[in-house]
């Protein structure tokens, strides 16, 4: 069965001080992995797609990598107003056409 | 373009009663996705299509139904609403192909419902 575990749950951090978000996951068949934002009240936004591992994408203050069994957004620098949620998805060759999503994790940046 | 668009924004059911969530897109994609969002969770599937007239189920289908007879539109049917189905309704929609079947989705903002 697919799935897509994301640690920490939440992350405090002060502007300017770079951490990363971990997602782990478990698909048949890797056809895409994808990172949203989702700020509160709001649906989620696409922020990138990583298709096969060694693969990396960067906007801005983010960047996104994979491997086999996990993806990494790093954020460099950050500011409060990349405070936000922050879901990983995956879709695989098996399951039809359905993206599995992780809970996300709760970024908290404080000038 | 006004993207994915969502009605109502905010609805109150009564236990058995039911309703229909509008859902429409103007991009002339042909995937279109409903999701539930329950507090600290992730996004759970409800239903999906791949274009007019094919639709199919999804992680959590029970409960809901849905049509597509368009290829903007995508309501979602609750029938005999229940305290469960308490969340945040997301619909979404992507242009894929046989050969890229994933590709970015396009949210809508989402309707609040609470079952009482």
């Amino acid at each position: 069965e697919d799935q897509v575990t994301q640690s920490p749950e939440a992350l405090r951090l002060q502007e300017g001080e770079s951490s990363s978000l971990n997602c782990s996951y478990t698909v048949s068949g890797l056809r895409g992995l994808f990172w949203y934002r989702q700020d509160p009240g709001k649906g989620p936004e696409f922020l990138f797609t990583l298709y096969s591992a060694g693969e990396e994408k960067e906007k801005e203050r983010l960047k996104a990598t994979l491997t086999k069994k996990e993806s990494f957004l790093h954020i460099t620098a950050p500011k409060p107003e990349d405070s936000a949620t922050y879901l990983c998805a995956v879709g695989g060759d098996t399951g039809g056409f359905k993206t599995i999503f992780g809970a996300g994790t709760r970024l908290f940046v404080k000038a | 373009n006004a993207g994915v668009t969502q009605t109502p924004k905010f609805r109150i059911l009564k236990i058995g009663q039911s309703m229909t969530l509008q859902c429409a897109q103007d991009m002339n994609h042909n995937y279109m996705y409903w999701y539930r969002q329950d507090p600290g969770m992730g996004l759970k599937l409800i239903y999906y299509s791949v274009g007019a007239g094919i639709t199919d189920k999804g992680e959590v289908p029970n409960g809901y139904n849905v049509s597509r007879s368009t290829t903007e539109d995508f309501p979602l049917r609750l029938e005999l609403a229940a305290p469960s189905q308490t969340s945040v309704y997301f619909c979404a929609s992507s242009y894929s192909t046989a050969r890229k079947a994933y590709n970015e989705q396009f949210f809508g903002p989402g309707t609040r419902l609470t079952v009482l």
